[in-house]
């Protein structure tokens, strides 16, 4: 079955850099249509979309986070990386990955990871 | 940048029937996807593609989606259905596609 789980720190101070990892397994994002996004939810407020990477390497960014996002993948160790720069405590949120499949088009998220909490504070 | 509009609650006594709006600019020509979020829990698909769902999903939620509102409908509604409703499409009419979320919609079984 398909399971992600989202790592990376909780805590961030203010104007540093935010590395998380989605390390998933049940499916492979060389598959063709396959897709993992990031979406983010601050404690009380709605879903945000982040990013999102397809099997191909194709990247879609939030256009305005764009500027501070990098998302990557691994194929060989089933992870997708998340990056975003200059944190700042309205950055506070769970942070979630999600699959998109190979029938999603457009894409829709059918499996999610259970969520990180990332707090930005000093 | 293209928007979602929910209204933010809405209210339902048990066994009646839940409707909840997703409004956007020619909405109907997008194909619309719902998620169900419990409190604490991630998110869950209950309707995709408009009006399909996917395997477990009772068959108590259906959507559909014409001109400018999508709506998701749950009939016989049970405590159980108390949550958040977010819908969600893909905007390709910019210059920078992507993934739109509604505001969401707190569904509160009465």
């Amino acid at each position: 079955q398909i399971t992600l789980k989202e790592s990376g720190p909780t805590l961030v101070k203010p104007t540093q850099t935010l590395t998380l990892t989605c390390t998933f397994s049940g499916f492979s994002l060389s598959t063709s249509g396959v897709g993992v996004g990031w979406i983010r939810q601050p404690p009380g407020k709605a879903l945000e979309w982040l990013a999102l990477i397809y099997w191909n390497d194709d990247k879609r960014y939030s256009p305005s986070l764009k500027s501070r996002l990098t998302i990557t993948k691994d194929t060989s160790k089933n992870q997708v990386v998340l990056t975003m720069t200059n944190m700042d405590p309205v950055d506070t949120a769970t942070y979630y990955c999600a699959h998109s499949g190979p029938a999603a088009v457009p894409p829709m998220f059918d499996y999610w990871g259970q969520g990180t909490l990332v707090t930005v504070s000093s | 940048s293209y928007v979602l509009t929910q209204p933010p609650s809405v209210s339902v006594a048990p066994g009646q029937t839940a409707r909840i709006t997703c409004g956007g600019n020619n909405i109907g020509s997008k194909s619309v996807h719902w998620y169900q979020q419990k409190p604490g829990q991630a998110p869950v698909l209950v309707v995709y593609d408009d009006s399909d769902r996917p395997s477990g999903i009772p068959e108590r939620f259906s959507g559909s989606n014409s001109g400018n509102t999508a709506t998701l409908t749950i009939s016989r509604v049970e405590a159980g259905d108390e949550a958040d409703y977010y819908c969600q499409v893909w905007d390709s009419s910019s210059d920078h596609p992507g993934v739109v979320f509604g505001g969401g919609t707190k569904l509160t079984v009465l």
